[in-house]
């Protein structure tokens, strides 16, 4: 079964840093890229970064540029996102989603974990 | 990049279609045929039901179908069951890698 298991989220304080990561199983994580998406309380989804299976291209949303990183192991089927310099905007469900190949879509969802910015 | 826009709500009796618009610009829904549409239940993660504007991902039920015109895409269900009332949420290549999603659309049956 295709799966993305996401995990890291939590409580952190303005300014702040938090790690996620995103196990992914069922498909060869290698050969996709992969994005993370997020969806603050009662509104629609963002997409905040894009990475390339070689992560050889790396891209991400103004909002998040120079605070956020992405990266990835794909010896340990592994998607991450550092977050630094949080603030009470980042709040929101943080997804992992994996791209469908050359359609500009995201075909697999993790379930989200979900981070709170708040003194 | 501004949220595209959708409608707030549309509603509709079982068997009957319902169709949800997505009004983006000529910098995203007008330039690409890259728009995909999600549905979202309460508490689950976004479901892939259209991508590059009409094509459906396998196991996505026919009664599912998109279509675009100029800046405004389009998703319609037929045949609208029960199980359809949730979130549906489009999204556009935006140029430069970047995606742009919609502002959501709560479907409801009567």
């Amino acid at each position: 079964e295709v799966q993305l298991v996401e995990s890291g989220g939590g409580l952190v304080q303005p300014g702040g840093s938090l790690r996620l990561s995103c196990a992914a199983s069922g498909f060869t994580f290698s050969t996709y890229s992969m994005n993370w998406v997020r969806q603050a309380p009662g509104k629609g989804p963002e997409w905040l970064s894009y990475i390339t299976g070689s992560s050889s291209t790396i891209y991400y949303a103004d909002s998040v540029k120079g605070r956020f990183t992405i990266s990835r192991d794909n010896g340990k089927n592994s998607l991450y996102l550092q977050m630094n310099s949080l603030r009470a905007e980042d709040t929101a469900v943080y997804y992992c989603a994996r791209d469908h190949v050359d359609t500009a879509a995201f075909d697999v969802w993790g379930q989200g974990t979900m981070v709170t910015v708040s003194s | 990049q501004s949220a595209l826009t959708q409608p707030a709500s549309v509603s509709g009796s079982p068997g009957q279609s319902i169709t949800i618009s997505c009004t983006g610009t000529g910098s995203d829904v007008g330039s690409y045929n890259l728009v995909s549409w999600y549905q979202q239940h309460p508490g689950k993660a976004p479901k892939l039901m259209i991508y590059e504007g009409s094509k459906r991902p396998s196991g996505v039920s026919n009664r599912f179908s998109g279509s675009k015109s100029g800046n405004t895409a389009s998703l319609t269900i037929s045949g609208l069951q029960a199980e359809d009332e949730a979130d549906y949420y489009c999204c556009s290549y935006a140029g430069s890698t970047t995606y742009v999603f919609g502002t959501g659309t709560k479907v409801t049956v009567l």
